[in-house]
């Protein structure tokens, strides 16, 4: 199994470009989720899905958008890049029972300059 | 609603004395507790988790957390620090909401644990 992929690792963007960040899994898990990654404020939620065809916003979903046509995917659009949107973003899956734990992607980094 | 609060940003111990790393959560049902570890410029491993069975959990390298429903606190222990255990702690709960019947994990805001030789 390959865990959770994310693409690309590394990503520069100027601002008002749009990107999307992609994300899957091999788990069949149900749950999947992005979060942001920010000195000093630990991981904040940004969207996440319970399953194929459903998502909800998380903690701070402004200026982003997601969709979840299949259980493997999970892809993150940034619809106009803006420097705030400078971070570490890290996808993460699980089954759809609340007392399981977190399976974590390597991250993105992303710069928008 | 449900939150996290980590009560230390940073913590520095010296290499084979004990680790304490402090979290409290609040919570209107019964959670579930994880502690997480971030290696520098890594993604993040499970170090142990509850999940309303034992109150004191056992981890992987030697950490374990106690969960005390009094003190809404799951602090996260091991008897003796070693160099590789500098990283980012995280401690997560995971709650239900009342109105959707979905659940989120809500993340503190971690703790830098420093080793020192």
């Amino acid at each position: 199994n390959a865990g959770v992929t994310q693409t690309p690792k590394f990503q520069v963007l100027k601002t008002g470009q749009s990107m999307t960040l992609q994300c899957a899994q091999d788990m069949n898990h149900e749950y999947m989720s992005w979060y942001r990654q920010d000195p000093g404020m630990g991981l904040r939620l940004i969207h996440y899905s319970v399953g194929a065809g459903i998502t909800d916003q998380g903690e701070v979903p402004n200026g982003y958008n997601v969709s979840r046509s299949t259980t493997e995917d999970f892809p993150l659009r940034l619809l106009s890049a803006a420097p705030s949107q400078t971070s570490v973003y890290f996808c993460a899956s699980s089954y759809a029972v609340r007392n399981n734990e977190q399976f974590f992607g390597p991250g993105t980094r992303l710069t928008v300059l | 609603a449900q939150s996290v609060t980590q009560l230390d940003s940073h913590v520095s111990v010296s290499e084979g004395t004990p680790v304490l790393l402090r979290c409290n959560y609040s919570s209107s049902y019964s959670p579930s507790l994880f502690w997480y570890v971030q290696h520098p410029n890594k993604g993040l491993q499970l170090l142990l988790k509850y999940t309303s069975a034992a109150t004191l959990v056992k981890g992987i390298n030697g950490f374990e957390a106690e969960f005390k429903k009094s003190e809404t606190s799951f602090h996260l222990t091991k008897p003796s620090a070693h160099m590789s255990d500098a990283a980012e702690y995280f401690c997560v709960v995971s709650d239900e909401s009342p109105t959707s019947g979905t659940y989120k994990y809500i993340f503190g805001t971690g703790t830098r644990l420093k080793v020192l030789a």
